[in-house]
């Protein structure tokens, strides 16, 4: 199975630190997607990114930030002076193929203690 | 624009029996997916309705079926519940195939 592997289980930060979460994939496909979505308590996945194959070029969103590189098919995410509010299960996930079918990873918790 | 909201938010049925799950999708959205979260657990891809059509199956038995309507609503079936089909289930929408998707909150099923 062509997976997303998300190494962290779970990490914790104080409020202020910088985290970064790492997402691995597997992937036959040529031409993919890679998203994040963020899954705070109430349980709905809230889209953050979509990042296409052909783009390599990180990307600043605020806080948040992407790094894609495609010679190692790693997509990690990391949050700047992380918050409380930042505490939620995050997911990387590929397309199969060049659509929005997704295959997820197992998900990462974070806790960002004040 | 309304998002995605799916019904009900909670449902406890018993093994064997057969459940419907409904999805109504953000305005201007065709495409509606659906998923199976298991506790702890990324989730997993069922199926993916375009346009009424079914485009794409994930690993799942045929006892997990579905229809999307005219109003590109959408309906999860599930037949002969076993209790491993306690789960969490996610319903996206989307404006195309290919285009980000939204999630709603979800439907939390339990199977005793």
């Amino acid at each position: 199975a062509q997976k997303v592997t998300q190494a962290q289980t779970e990490i914790s930060v104080v409020e202020k630190e910088d985290v970064t979460l790492d997402c691995v994939y597997e992937t036959r496909d040529t031409t993919y997607y890679l998203f994040w979505y963020k899954q705070p308590p109430s349980g709905e996945l809230v889209f953050l990114i979509r990042r296409n194959s052909f783009d390599e070029q990180n990307e600043i969103s605020g806080r948040y930030s992407w790094n894609f590189q495609k010679s190692t098919s790693s997509f990690n995410f990391t949050i700047t002076a992380s918050q409380v509010v930042d505490s939620a299960v995050y997911f990387c996930a590929r397309s199969m193929e060049y659509g929005n079918k997704l295959v997820f990873g197992a998900g990462t918790i974070l806790r960002v203690k004040s | 624009e309304t998002g995605v909201t799916q019904s009900p938010t909670h449902l406890i049925k018993t093994r064997g029996q057969q459940v419907t799950l409904r999805c109504s999708s953000q305005s201007g959205h065709n495409t509606v997916s659906w998923y199976q979260q298991a506790l702890g657990q990324g989730p997993q891809f069922i199926f993916q309705y375009y346009r009424e059509e079914e485009n794409g199956r994930g690993n799942f038995p045929p006892r997990f079926s579905g229809l999307q309507f005219p109003n590109y609503s959408s309906e999860l079936n599930v037949n002969a519940l076993e209790l491993d089909d306690s789960a969490l289930y996610l319903c996206a929408s989307s404006r195309t195939q290919n285009t980000e998707a939204f999630f709603g909150q979800g439907t939390r099923l339990t199977v005793v």
